[in-house]
């Protein structure tokens, strides 16, 4: 069967760096994304990974291993409205988009 | 870029009532729409895929006649939830993507529909 992993939960300091870690099992891969989904509201598109490698937007960073099944958000600076879930997803071979549970991140001043 | 409108925001009616949930990408052409429904504290969980004039492919276990799905065009979908029932109350989101490899899905703002 197909599964992603990610913690329920994780809880970091304002001004700090966490990392978010997904890992995957999957009928192939087409890509991995990254999204932010605050309470209440629909996902947000925050990157996007198909080769190894890390790939950085500003505060936030995203690193693929394809030969491990894993990937990690990074999130550096944090601040407060960082508070939300992350939710990592998987594009198998058929282009069907995989999701994990999402990973709640709680920042404390 | 990649906007995505999804209207209502929130609907609250009476329970057999049927209740339809608007998608537009309003600056791009979207050869793909999703539809999810998402409890509380509960992640996506995808309930149909449509592509532009062809029928929606629905996941198992979610009915076609009662969620009915509409791509008329490469900017509009439409979800009709039928004769709606309070165990239909949840909080639905669409999708849209223009295609291609690197692609995000882009989301609408969702709508919160309550059941009576």
């Amino acid at each position: 069967g197909q599964n992603i992993d990610q913690p329920t939960e994780m809880t970091a300091t304002e001004g700090a760096i966490v990392q978010i870690n997904c890992t995957y099992q999957t009928s192939g891969f087409n890509g991995l994304f990254w999204y932010q989904q605050h309470a209440g509201e629909a996902p947000t598109f925050l990157s996007y990974n198909v080769l190894d490698g890390l790939e950085e937007k500003g505060r936030f960073s995203s690193f693929l291993s394809r030969s491990k099944g894993y990937s990690y958000l990074l999130l550096k600076e944090l601040q407060m409205k960082d508070s939300a879930s992350y939710l990592c997803a998987v594009r198998d071979s058929n282009y069907q988009l995989i999701w994990g549970a999402g990973t709640k991140l709680i920042i404390k001043p | 870029g990649a906007v995505v409108s999804q209207h209502p925001s929130r609907v609250i009616c009476k329970s057999g009532t049927s209740v339809k949930i608007e998608c537009r990408s309003l600056d791009f052409q979207a050869t793909t729409m999703f539809w999810y429904r998402q409890f509380p504290k509960q992640s996506l969980m995808l309930m149909a895929t449509s592509n532009e004039g062809s029928k929606a492919t629905y996941e198992q276990g979610v009915e076609k006649d009662k969620f009915l799905i509409n791509h008329a065009s490469l900017t509009l979908s439409t979800l009709t939830v039928t004769s709606a029932h309070p165990e239909d109350s949840s909080f639905y989101i669409c999708s849209a993507s223009s295609g291609g490899d690197s692609q995000p899905q882009h989301f609408g703002d969702g709508t919160r529909l309550s059941i009576l």
